[in-house]
């Protein structure tokens, strides 16, 4: 089953817009992922936040992390028709398997 | 190559075949997954290997399917009698270590399996 559940399912932008995609999951973790996939072929590591982490920045992307409320999202600046892509996240449990579960993405579409 | 190797990269199948699919992990990389996805669909967890062992397969979907890694590097993912609804890609990645404590999972370009 999928632990983490990526919100809003699709979005669309002009280039120069903010993207905010929200993820939210159902129990305890040691650190949250996102990840970035083009065309359906292999993902990319974008960013890692660690559960004693509130915020995490790199280059035009913004992390932040609410475990209290078992939620992170994902902000993208100032949005290039470059960013177009499925977003991910991915959590691994607390006392649970090591495996990297991921959630059902957000499709982000930024029109140029 | 420096990346996460699958081959092959596109395999049509008619149903009831068995099919395989390769995984080369990164030189070092201790951990190894195997995922699926269907079209438009997240990523479906099958297994996860550290080292030659499995110690997580509650994702496969039946017996027919199975996975084995040798020397803690090449795996296989084994498909037996094939059906309409295996058709996805196919998605192996690998990691230094566990991403429990931080390590990020590098992915392959996948598998796309195509049952006809």
């Amino acid at each position: 089953s999928q632990q983490g559940e990526e919100d809003p399912q699709a979005l669309s932008i002009q280039e120069g817009e903010n993207a905010t995609m929200n993820c939210s999951y159902k129990t305890s973790i040691n650190n949250l992922q996102w990840y970035r996939q083009n065309s359906g072929r292999g993902l990319v590591h974008l960013i890692l936040i660690r559960s004693n982490e509130r915020e995490k920045h790199s280059g035009r992307l913004r992390v932040t992390l609410d475990t209290s409320k078992k939620s992170s999202s994902l902000l993208i600046t100032a949005s290039r028709a470059a960013d177009t892509a499925s977003y991910f996240c991915a959590t691994v449990s607390q006392g649970g398997s090591e495996k990297l579960v991921f959630g059902k993405g957000t499709k982000l579409t930024v029109n140029p | 190559g420096a990346g996460v190797s699958q081959s092959p990269s596109n395999k049509v199948t008619e149903k009831g075949k068995d099919v395989e699919l390769r995984c080369d992990p990164i030189s070092g990389h201790t951990a190894l997954y195997w995922y699926r996805q269907s079209l438009g669909q997240g990523l479906e967890f099958l297994i996860y290997f550290q080292g030659n062992s499995a110690p997580d397969k509650s994702g496969l979907p039946s017996d027919r399917f199975s996975a084995e890694r040798t020397g803690g590097s090449v795996s296989t993912l084994t498909i037996q009698r094939t059906q309409q609804e295996d058709s996805a890609v196919y998605l192996c990645a690998s990691s230094l270590d566990s991403p429990g404590i931080g390590h990020t999972i590098y992915f392959g370009e996948g598998s796309w399996l195509t049952v006809v």
